[in-house]
């Protein structure tokens, strides 16, 4: 049984470009949450995504916006990058109303 | 905010037990806490969570307070690998849906 998975795991982008982040969540999950983690730091809570929809947003700009497919799996679009952005984005799946929450490996950005 | 505190870091003795402690004082009713680590900017893995009762796993026993205001992992024998920054967490329940607010971690550092 696959567990969370993320992809791609490493990536280089410019200043001003934009990105877009995969994520499959674990099997017979239906939720999909989103986290930032600078170096040093704890991750920091995106957004939500719960039947194809934004439920809730943590405190991030307009600039991150995200998707939910009707088979579960996400992405995470991040544009206009800026240096600040580099960090470890984690994806984590849960069932909604259940309390089990699984974290994937991660998608290292890299802002130049 | 996090609403949780934790040491930013403790040793023990393979073999010995590590209890980790955590305040969260200003828990809500229906929050629960959980119990990540991280080892390395690899993926969060989780550990266990609670609510008002103890809790035990394979992994870790969970002893929450009963005032819900702290809590303690513990490790019952620790080994080299359970070297890691340890993440005690509350789960945020909002209108829509709900986020783990992520702290500091505890750094817990296991030697021979």
């Amino acid at each position: 049984d696959a567990g969370v998975t993320q992809s791609p795991t490493h990536l280089i982008k410019t200043r001003g470009q934009q990105v877009t982040l995969r994520c499959s969540p674990k099997s017979g999950h239906d939720t999909v949450s989103w986290y930032q983690q600078a170096l040093g730091q704890g991750p920091q809570f995106i957004f939500q995504y719960y039947e194809e929809e934004e439920r809730q947003r943590g405190n991030f700009p307009d600039r991150f916006s995200g998707h939910q497919f009707p088979n579960y799996s996400s992405e995470l679009n991040v544009n206009a990058l800026l240096l600040g952005d580099s960090a470890l984005y984690l994806c984590a799946s849960s069932l909604n109303g259940g309390n089990t929450i699984y974290f994937g490996e991660g998608s290292w950005l890299t802002v130049v | 905010d996090a609403k949780t505190t934790q040491p930013p870091s403790m040793d023990c003795a393979e073999g010995r037990a590590a209890n980790l402690p955590c305040n969260h004082s200003t828990i809500s009713g229906n929050e629960y806490v959980y119990w990540y680590r991280q080892i390395h900017s690899q993926g969060p893995q989780y550990i266990i969570h609670g609510l008002k009762n103890n809790e035990t796993n394979e992994m870790a026993s969970l002893i929450i307070t009963e005032d819900r205001k702290s809590s303690t992992l513990i490790l019952p024998h620790a080994t080299l690998r359970d070297t890691a920054v340890y993440y005690c967490i509350v789960r945020v329940a909002y209108q829509a849906g709900t986020a783990l607010i992520f702290g500091k971690g505890t750094t817990l550092s296991v030697s021979s």
